[in-house]
């Protein structure tokens, strides 16, 4: 079942937050957020795994409702740097199952 | 630090041509999986190997067969080619002895059918 992400897109001034979404209607075991720039390779940003945990990567964190079936990812004080498409996936130690993705672009 | 290398980076074959693709995972990876995305879509899962064996099977063509080697590459091997196989073609790897969930993308490898 693939997960469903949103926003589908946002535009945003460099130096403004952002939150993207994913959710499933089937139990997550684990959520897996990658960001990809166009016609480059998906780069892992993080995973959050069942059992609870919020992580951080910089200036991007990701929390993970299991009763929701829900993960959010939360840029702050975007860069330019950070456009690109962001993905997340579910999935365990085998397939991941991607969202549709969610195309995030920075203005100067 | 050593990432997942993939061959040849750019392919163009013509219609019914056979294509071979590549991938060669992080040292100590023992987990391969290959990916298929089209233009303006999300990657789809198509086959991973573990330890040499078939681990996960997605939506992967007959005409599409893969195999991994003793030294952990793999090879994705495509036949018959259709138009609508033009896509990028992600391997990633992942080791179960370390974070197994942890996928590592490839650069990928663009096939175009002509």
């Amino acid at each position: 079942q693939q997960p469903v992400q949103s926003p589908q897109a946002v535009i945003l001034r460099e130096g403004e937050d952002a939150v993207i979404n994913c959710s499933s209607s089937k139990a997550l075991y684990s959520v897996h957020w990658y960001r990809q720039k166009h016609g480059e390779a998906p780069v892992f940003l993080m995973i959050l795994l069942k059992g609870g945990e919020q992580k951080g990567h910089e200036k991007i964190s990701a929390s993970f409702n299991e009763k929701k079936q829900q993960s959010s990812l939360y840029l702050t004080a975007s860069q330019l740097s950070y456009s690109g498409t962001y993905f997340c996936g579910t999935g365990g130690d085998d397939k991941i199952i991607f969202g549709k993705g969610t195309r995030l672009h920075i203005l100067p | 630090a050593a990432g997942v290398i993939q061959s040849p980076r750019h392919l163009i074959k013509e219609k019914r041509e056979t294509a071979t693709l590549k991938c060669y995972p992080i040292p100590r990876h023992d987990t391969v999986y290959w990916y298929q995305q089209g233009p303006g879509q999300d990657p789809q899962f198509l086959i991973s190997f573990y330890e040499k064996m078939q681990s996960d099977k997605g939506s992967i063509p007959d005409r599409f067969s893969a195999q991994q080697f003793s030294d952990y590459h793999s090879e994705l091997n495509m036949s018959s080619l259709e138009l609508g196989d033009s896509a990028l073609y992600f391997c990633a790897s992942s080791a179960v002895t370390g974070n197994p969930y942890e996928q590592y993308f490839g650069p990928g490898t663009r096939l175009t059918v002509t």
